[in-house]
């Protein structure tokens, strides 16, 4: 299988802290993860590619101040918000590619089960 | 014009019957293209992927993929009530920025009893 995993499931915070999300390929090596953000009745939307050693390559309009994400190892990357504020609530989901074709058009992206953030 | 598009629905089918999902995309250099299943409040769940032209079968589920019109397919046989869920048409768009997902707005099915 292709197991990811998200920490927390679950957040609840006061506007202007941060929060830290992290994401974690739990039965695979993963050099690239991705973070989505997907409101209510909306589909999923990219926010940046972590690639595991460098920087993320953010989308565009997305803040990468206010959104920093941190890929330190081959099973974990983490996404920060920064100073959030009721706009940033949502669905936050990671995903990660599991290796195994050459073909990288045949890379398959699994989820994880996704953190929901509450901005008060 | 949207990259990936997908009828909202709902679409209703009886149990038993055969549910048919359609997705389009605007990008003819799409290579991959993947069905993904979500249900309420949960994140999406792979059902299965295609890069070919023609059908590929999973199961209960077919991916059919026609590149010259540009469209790709998702038929469930037997549909079952726990296959109500919201099903997400995904389309593999490499650029230069790396291989990445683009996502449609999906479609709701429900299956009644």
């Amino acid at each position: 299988g292709a197991v990811v995993s998200q920490h927390p499931s679950w957040v609840i915070c006061k506007s202007g802290t941060s929060v830290k999300i992290e994401c974690r390929s739990l039965d695979f090596q993963a050099t690239t993860m991705f973070w989505y953000r997907q409101f209510p009745k909306q589909s999923l939307m990219l926010m940046a590619t972590s690639n595991e050693g460098s920087k993320a390559t953010y989308e565009q309009g997305v803040e990468k101040d206010k959104f920093l994400i941190n890929h330190a190892s081959l099973t974990l990357s983490t996404l920060t918000v920064t100073s959030a504020h009721p706009e940033d609530s949502s669905f936050y989901i990671c995903s990660a590619i599991k290796p195994g074709t050459t073909n990288i058009y045949q890379e398959t992206q699994y989820f994880g089960p996704g953190t929901r953030l509450l901005v008060l | 014009q949207k990259e990936v598009e997908q009828n909202s629905g709902p679409l209703s089918v009886p149990e038993g019957a055969i549910a048919s999902l359609n997705c389009t995309y605007s990008d003819r250099g799409s290579q991959s293209f993947f069905w993904y299943r979500q249900y309420s409040g949960k994140s999406p769940e792979l059902i299965m992927f295609i890069y070919s032209n023609g059908d590929k079968e999973d199961g209960r589920f077919t991916a059919q993929l026609n590149k010259a019109s540009q469209y790709v397919s998702l038929l469930i046989r037997d549909s079952q009530p726990s296959d109500s869920a919201t099903y997400l048409c995904a389309v593999n768009i490499f650029t230069g920025g790396g291989n990445k997902l683009t996502f449609g707005t999906g479609t709701q099915l429900k299956v009644e009893l």
